[in-house]
């Protein structure tokens, strides 16, 4: 089956800093690859997407390339802010074009300190 | 003009009881989500539904039943609630067929069991 993994945090940094979070999945086919983004109390909210090998997604300074040799889509951003605390989730979607749901990594906890 | 709301935002009852949480969406969207996120922020899939259709059933216990009176709804009744049971449910949209769609998430119902 479908399955992502990510980078646990909590991960700290200081304002300004790059950022990575690592995420690597398992599928079959030509999986739709997505960041998802959970700020404190709230939903989440779609970040950034990539649908074949090779595109880039990018929104707000993140951004995250489909890699289909290493089945890796890594998040990155080249200068943090404190408002980007929040909780990120890598996610799948397999290429199927049915119903099916998406499948989530555990999350990574993101801190920035002013 | 939200996209994808549930009511209620909290629900704190007590073991044993029935309870439902309702979804709705209005962006036309022909497919809806339930979706179970744990106390460690886990995000796991338990049901979508197309065109009335039940599409996922993943391993979720049958005191949990998806209702879906119209395509624009899709409810969830708990019945017997038990301690672990408490979660944060989310409910979400998307147009099948597509891979590449994103799903659109509701703000979440807090559930809570004494």
């Amino acid at each position: 089956g479908n399955s992502v993994t990510q980078m646990e945090g909590p991960v700290t940094l200081s304002e300004e800093a790059f950022l990575t979070i690592n995420c690597t999945y398992t599928a079959t086919g030509y999986p739709s690859l997505f960041w998802y983004v959970q700020y404190p109390g709230e939903g989440l909210q779609l970040l950034l997407k990539a649908t074949k090998a090779d595109d880039k997604g990018s929104n707000k300074g993140f951004e995250a390339t489909y890699r289909k040799e290493t089945t890796s889509f890594h998040l990155e951003k080249g200068s943090v802010q404190v408002s980007d605390s929040a909780v990120y989730f890598c996610a799948l979607r397999g290429s199927g074009g049915g119903a099916d749901g998406l499948t989530f990594g555990k999350g990574t906890h993101l801190i920035i300190q002013p | 003009d939200t996209a994808v709301s549930q009511t209620p935002k909290y629900l704190v009852t007590q073991m044993g009881n029935d309870k439902s949480i309702k979804c709705e969406q209005n962006l036309g969207h022909d497919t809806m989500y339930w979706y179970k996120q744990d106390s460690k922020k886990f995000l796991k899939i338990m049901f979508s539904y197309n065109n009335k259709e039940l599409i996922i059933n993943e391993t979720v216990p049958n005191r949990f039943s998806p209702k879906s009176p119209d395509k624009a709804h899709l409810n969830l009744h708990i019945n017997s609630l038990e301690l672990g049971d408490s979660a944060v449910y989310f409910c979400a949209s998307s147009q099948q067929g597509l891979a590449r769609n994103e799903q659109f998430f509701g703000p979440g119902t807090r559930l809570t069991v004494l």
